[in-house]
Formats: C-alpha cells, sequence, structure tokens
C-alpha cells in the first residue's frame, strides 16, 4: 500500500515569503507528527496531531510556525515571513491506530532551503 | 536539555563484524525505545523496539538491549553488511505519545 507522501520533496524560497508543506500520511492513521532535521543534527519534534484532541504545538519554534489537519488526514505546515534558519528537511510521519508497537511511519522529507 | 543521547557522531565497522550503537536516555518515564535507520533523501524507517518492561529484544541480525538502572540501550547488529550503511537515531516515548530522538550515529560498514 502507499506509504506517508510528502510535497513538494524540494522548495527554495526567498526569506520573507510563506511556505506551505503538505503531508498525506497512510490510510486510517489517526496520529502525525511533523519533525525537522537541520543540517548534522537528530529530529526535532514539532507538532502532533492525534484524531480530533486539540494537537500538541509544544514544539513550534515560533509563531511563525502553524499547522492544521483537515478531515483527519492531510496536513499543512505553513511557515510565514521564512527566515535562513528555517532551512531544513521538515519530515512527517503517522503511526495507525492499533498495534503494540509506536512505529511512526515516516514520509520521504521535504527539503527547504530559504535564501 | 538533551533527553535521548547519542554521544558517537560515527562508527565504521569491518563487514562480518558486529556494529554496536549506543543511546543514553535522561528521563525515567519513558516507556518505549526504539531505532530508526535513515537512508540520504528518505525519511527514516523503523528498525526494532523495546518495551521499557523488557531488556532485549531480537530480530534476525538486530538485537536491542536495555539497561534501565544505567538509562542506557545499545543497538547490535551482527554480522554487519554493507547495506547497513546509514544514520541510526535512537528514539524514545514519553508522556502523550511524544517522541524524543537523538541526533544519531552514522554507520560505515567497510567491505
Amino acid at each position: 500500500g502507499a506509504g506517508v507522501s510528502q510535497s513538494p520533496s524540494n522548495k527554495v524560497t526567498e526569506k520573507g515569503k510563506d511556505v506551505e508543506l503538505r503531508c498525506d500520511p497512510i490510510s486510517g492513521h489517526t496520529a502525525l507528527y511533523w519533525y525537522r532535521q537541520s543540517l548534522g543534527q537528530g529530529l526535532e519534534f514539532l507538532i502532533y496531531f492525534q484524531g480530533n484532541s486539540a494537537p500538541d504545538k509544544s514544539g513550534l519554534p515560533s509563531d511563525r510556525f502553524s499547522a492544521e489537519r483537515t478531515g483527519g488526514s492531510v496536513s499543512t505546515l505553513t511557515i510565514q515571513r521564512t527566515q535562513q534558519e528555517d532551512s531544513a528537511v521538515y519530515l512527517c510521519a503517522s503511526i495507525p491506530t492499533s498495534g503494540e508497537v509506536p512505529e511512526q511511519y515516516f514520509g520521504p522529507g521535504t527539503r527547504l532551503t530559504v535564501t | 536539555d538533551q533527553q535521548v543521547k547519542q554521544n558517537s557522531p560515527s562508527l565504521s565497522v569491518q563487514e562480518g563484524r558486529i556494529s554496536i550503537l549506543n543511546c543514553d536516555y535522561t528521563n525515567s518515564m519513558f516507556d518505549y525505545f526504539l531505532w530508526y535507520k535513515k537512508y540520504p533523501a528518505e525519511g527514516p524507517t523503523f528498525l526494532i523496539s523495546i518495551s521499557s518492561i523488557k531488556d532485549k529484544n531480537e530480530d534476525g541480525r538486530f538485537t536491542v538491549f536495555l539497561n534501565k538502572s544505567a538509562k542506557h540501550l545499545s543497538l547490535h547488529i551482527v554480522p554487519s553488511q554493507p547495506g547497513d550503511s546509514a544514520v541510526y537515531f535512537c528514539a524514545a516515548r514519553g508522556y502523550g505519545q511524544n517522541f524524543v530522538f537523538g541526533p544519531g550515529t552514522r554507520l560505515s560498514v567497510l567491505p
């Protein structure tokens, strides 16, 4: 079956512009996560959606970052007024409802470059 | 405040030998630990996990050991193969389904 998909795969934008990154999780997965990985760094948690519950936004680095998840499926991460330090790979992951092991299924990521 | 640490940024091992990747954590409330493997330009893929109530889990060439008193876990790969060359991330599940990832260890298996 289809895995987690993300678009675009690469995005180059000018400083100050807004960008939208999209994540299509695996169908039926109720939990969805956004992470970012800066060059040479580990995965930094950004935001987590679980079903219809209020999202955990504790990892968002500033109020320029926001995310939504429509209909419990597709999610969009929006970065307003991008800065050069926003350059990173943005990864989305989902987890199925059932299953003992909390294994995350990751998408291929969106590489964002802010010039 | 790094709750999950992987103190070796890189590791080189000869093909056929054992690879040992280490991970230390500080939060005793973590209840599940997972290892992911990441190739360049791809997302991480799940490798193996262990519950905090166990001390060992084995899956083929991969074994994860957990020492709760030392807050330490390790991933053993035996025998190592060139295709195992990748970045390995240790992750821990905390309160409310939050996951904390370590910075990763780049493993190179030399033929």
